[in-house]
């Protein structure tokens, strides 16, 4: 079947500007997971859903990020004011549960100018 | 605190084998996860140990040791196409049950 696919591939905006990063999990995973990902560094942390709650969001580095997952699918990252520093690799998984495998999507890569 | 160890890059020739070790400190240690990423692509499983011993699973095994903290991807047969990051990741009670991610070990295989 399909795996997890992020839609854009690549962003390139303009520091300040609002962004919005998709993705659509595996049909049937409960659990979602982001993560931001830089050069020769494993991935960090962002955000966790269990169905459409975020039940665990202690990775968010500062409150000009957000995500959704509002029917429980498809989630989207949003980050307002973007700065430099949040110039990386976003990536996406998904699972059938807390804990178990997950399966990461092709990312997206955002630079900020 | 939380700390995951690999080395930063390793070189191995094609046709042998290599040993990726990964030591880690966790206080609620729930299972590990070892993953592959190719340059540029995203990371894709490859095994998983909750239990002490090894895992075996064709040309790749994943031994753990809880005891020690430590843990290792054995590849056997390399070929060309094994040339990737290879990650380590725990899984920790005291976060939620969130994955630790080390920073990747770096394969470069020559022929």
């Amino acid at each position: 079947g399909a795996g997890v696919s992020q839609t854009p591939s690549n962003k390139v905006t303009e520091k300040g500007k609002y962004v919005e990063l998709r993705c659509d999990p595996i049909s049937g995973h409960t659990a979602l997971y982001w993560y931001r990902q830089s050069l020769g560094q494993g991935p960090e942390f962002l955000i966790y859903f269990q169905g459409t709650g975020a039940a665990d969001d202690s990775g968010l580095p500062n409150d000009r990020f957000f995500a959704v997952r509002p029917e429980g699918s498809v989630s989207t990252l949003k980050i307002q004011r973007t700065e430099r520093g949040d110039s990386a690799m976003y990536l996406c998984a998904s699972g059938p549960g807390q804990g178990n495998e997950q399966y990461f999507g092709p990312g997206t890569r955002l630079t900020v100018t | 605190g939380q700390n995951i160890d690999q080395p930063t890059e390793m070189t191995a020739t094609e046709g042998a084998i290599v040993q990726i070790n990964c030591t880690y400190q966790t206080s609620g240690f729930n299972g590990l996860f070892w993953y592959q990423q190719h340059a540029g692509e995203a990371p894709t499983f490859l095994s998983y140990n909750v239990l002490d011993g090894l895992e075996e699973k064709g040309r790749f095994s994943s031994f753990l040791s809880r005891s020690k903290g430590y843990s290792y991807l054995l590849l056997k047969e390399l070929q060309m196409k094994d040339s990737a990051s290879y990650l380590c990741a725990v899984r920790d009670r005291k976060s939620n049950y969130q994955l630790i991610w080390g920073a990747g070990t770096k394969l470069i295989i020559k022929p």
